[in-house]
């Protein structure tokens, strides 16, 4: 089945440690994206990546840093330097960068740091 | 900037019934994109409905429809014949026609509570 992964669904972590989680699309996609979810809120971008090798900041990357080495796969870096990185995190994709083509959502995963 | 506003954040329906979930956004774009996407307990996010801006034709799917008001700048989604699994948090959605940076910019979601 086609689709998109993220593992784990729950992650917990020490404060000041650096957390990588993991996405994973298997529909070819070209675009991907990673947002932030809190209590009460809509979703909020952290980065978007187009094409291999290129990625751009969002609305609230500060903490936060990307890789897109493979089409497929688009891990995403909580930085101890994110000052309140507990949350829900949804990995997104994309076919193509025209178009009303949806974004595909992953399970999401709910960091905690303590 | 885009913005997206949703000004309800919680509506409830009794099962069968119908139920409307507002939504209004600012652009000074002509071309986008608008999507309603559902989140349930699961948290899985899930498109519920899409509408092109340049068509005048409201979207429908199955029991799912809009009202979209260009000069209004006013997306609506209305559920007909609700059911308890329709229960979750609704988000509407902008995305601008242009190729780059096709991202999208979410209101702050609405919670429907389905009452049996």
């Amino acid at each position: 089945d086609g689709g998109i992964t993220q593992s784990p669904k729950y992650l917990f972590r020490k404060e000041g440690q650096n957390v990588t989680l993991s996405c994973e699309q298997n529909l070819n996609h070209d675009a991907m994206y990673w947002y932030r979810q809190d209590p009460g809120q809509g979703l909020r971008l952290i980065y978007y990546s187009q094409i291999v090798n290129d990625f751009q900041k969002g609305d609230i990357a500060e903490g936060y840093s990307v890789s897109r080495e493979k089409k497929e796969s688009f891990p995403l870096t909580v930085t101890s330097a994110q000052k309140n990185p507990t949350a829900f995190y949804l990995c997104a994709s994309r076919k193509g960068l025209a178009g009303v083509y949806e974004q595909y959502f992953g399970p999401g995963t709910r960091l905690t740091v303590t | 900037a885009q913005t997206v506003t949703q000004s309800q954040p919680e509506m409830s329906v009794q099962e069968a019934e119908t139920v409307t979930l507002s939504c209004t956004y600012d652009t000074s774009e002509s071309d986008y994109y608008l999507f309603w996407y559902k989140q349930p307990p699961s948290r899985q996010m899930i498109l519920v409905i899409r509408q092109e801006a340049y068509k005048q034709q409201n979207a429908t799917e199955n029991r799912f429809s809009v009202n979209f008001q260009k000069a209004a700048k006013s997306f609506s989604l209305k559920i007909s014949d609700s059911q308890l699994g329709d229960a979750a948090m609704y988000f509407c959605a902008y995305r601008r026609y242009e190729t780059s940076g096709s991202r999208l910019t979410f209101g702050e979601g609405t919670q429907l509570t389905v009452n049996p």
